[in-house]
């Protein structure tokens, strides 16, 4: 069946430093591709998505390119801040899902940076 | 206020206690899910709903039930709770298949004890 990868974290940075959190997928055919970010004490929200090859989601300096012949889906922001602590969520909306809207998740990475 | 609304935020209860969590949207979605959250597993789909006649289950439906009151309104059981049901509980809702966003509830921390 479908299914998410991420990298385990937790991961650990300095403020300012560069981020990269891997994901990779499985699936049939062409899924839709999403990050989500849940911040302490709260739900999940929505940081970014792509849906079809070649796309790249962009929000909050944050951006994932739909790497179709990687299976991959790596979120990367270039200068990352205290606030961006967070838990981050890679996930996957695919053409098994048919109409159901259902989501497929990664484990989760969290995200810590320090001043 | 928010768009999904989950309560308890938080719940102890005792093994073998039925406990019910429920949720409201004001988004005017018709599709409603509920998800569990465990450290290391991600979120794993319990129930989903396209209206109040249409439920099915998820991947982990065992041991819940679900009830669709309203539109706006999706609810969760737990029949006779038990310590491997210790998770975080969420609601989400959408209004479309494939590409479009999922809107979720702040979350339900559930211990059973």
């Amino acid at each position: 069946g479908d299914s998410v990868t991420q990298m385990e974290g937790p991961v650990t940075l300095s403020e300012e430093a560069f981020l990269t959190i891997n994901c990779t997928y499985t699936a049939t055919g062409y899924p839709s591709l999403f990050w989500y970010v849940q911040y302490p004490g709260e739900g999940l929200q929505l940081l970014l998505k792509a849906t079809k090859a070649d796309d790249k989601g962009s929000n909050k300096g944050f951006e994932a390119t739909y790497r179709k012949e990687t299976t991959s889906f790596h979120l990367e922001k270039g200068s990352v801040q205290v606030s961006d602590s967070a838990v981050y969520f890679c996930a996957l909306r695919g053409p098994r899902s048919g109409n159901t809207g259902k989501l497929i998740f990664g484990q989760g990475t969290t995200l810590q940076v320090k001043p | 206020d928010a768009d999904v609304t989950q309560t308890p935020r938080n719940r102890i209860t005792k093994t073998g206690k039925r406990i019910m969590l429920e949720c409201s949207q004001t988004k005017g979605h018709d599709r409603m899910y509920w998800y569990r959250q465990d450290p290391g597993l991600g979120l794993r789909l319990i129930y989903y709903s396209f209206d109040v006649k249409d439920i099915n289950k998820g991947e982990i439906s065992d041991g819940y039930s679900v009830s669709r009151q309203a539109q706006a309104k999706f609810s969760l059981s737990l029949e006779s709770a038990i310590p491997n049901q210790t998770a975080l509980y969420f609601c989400a809702t959408s209004d479309g298949p494939r590409n479009t966003e999922a809107f979720f509830g702040q979350g339900t921390r559930l211990t059973v004890v």
